[in-house]
């Protein structure tokens, strides 16, 4: 257990409609940092937040959109769906903003766009 | 072309064995190259992180070597077990470059 929690488990929804993924990390953790993992693409760098501050953006759709709250817990945004967006995504968590800390992933919330 | 590249694909191997997975990577400058072990379905879970300066970084029987020269790294596990069976993903932390991966089975 890496202390990154991640709801809900499994999400199955509609093309066009909106969901959101909650995270949060592990105890004392300032960053949050979300990716989404597809068949077709493998781990993909969406976005990192630390200490409620966008701090790096990856390959993050217009679409999609995070936030930190100031208990540090994340949410990811997804709206407008399409059956693409259908991938595991998981956040993952770390003590500070260095490029070298150690991040902890959480198990995911399985997204199914139908 | 990903920017990050492991090899084999996949492999199987006997427990026991070791065995060497390999990462060539184009992204230039970066900042560490790190290895992430993934079961399936499940969150990955680091192994090793090593800087551009850094040749060589252990984590029990896996073993990471960094040729910064040549834009190499390799994951060596010695004695296999069978829970060393996943998927094992290298990244390039330059804006986080991810390897597809190589999927290792290790049969008894």
């Amino acid at each position: 257990d890496s202390g990154v929690t991640q709801t809900p488990k499994h999400l199955i929804t509609a093309t066009g409609q909106r969901v959101t993924l909650r995270c949060s990390p592990r105890s004392g953790d300032l960053s949050v940092y979300w990716y989404q993992q597809s068949l077709d693409q493998g781990l993909q760098f969406l976005i990192q937040y630390y200490n409620g501050e966008e701090r790096a953006k990856g390959n993050i759709l217009e679409r999609f959109s995070a936030q930190q709250f100031p208990d540090l817990h994340s949410e990811l945004n997804l709206s407008s769906l399409e059956l693409g967006d259908s991938a595991l995504y998981f956040c993952a968590s770390s003590a500070d903003r260095r490029s070298t800390d150690t991040q902890y992933f959480g198990p995911g919330t399985r997204l199914t766009v139908l | 072309k990903n920017q990050v590249e492991q090899s084999p694909q996949s492999l199987i191997i006997l427990e026991g064995k070791n065995c060497t997975l390999q990462c060539n990577y184009t992204v230039s400058p970066f900042s560490n190259l790190r290895w992430y072990k993934q079961d399936t379905g499940r969150g990955p879970v680091s192994l090793t992180i090593m800087t551009f300066s850094e040749n060589t970084k252990s984590n029990g029987r896996y073993t990471a070597t960094l040729d910064a020269d040549t834009k190499q790294s390799s994951l060596h596990i010695t004695a296999s077990q069978l829970s060393d069976s996943a998927s094992y993903i290298c990244v390039v932390r330059c804006d986080m470059r991810f390897g597809a991966g190589t999927r290792l089975t290790v049969k008894p």
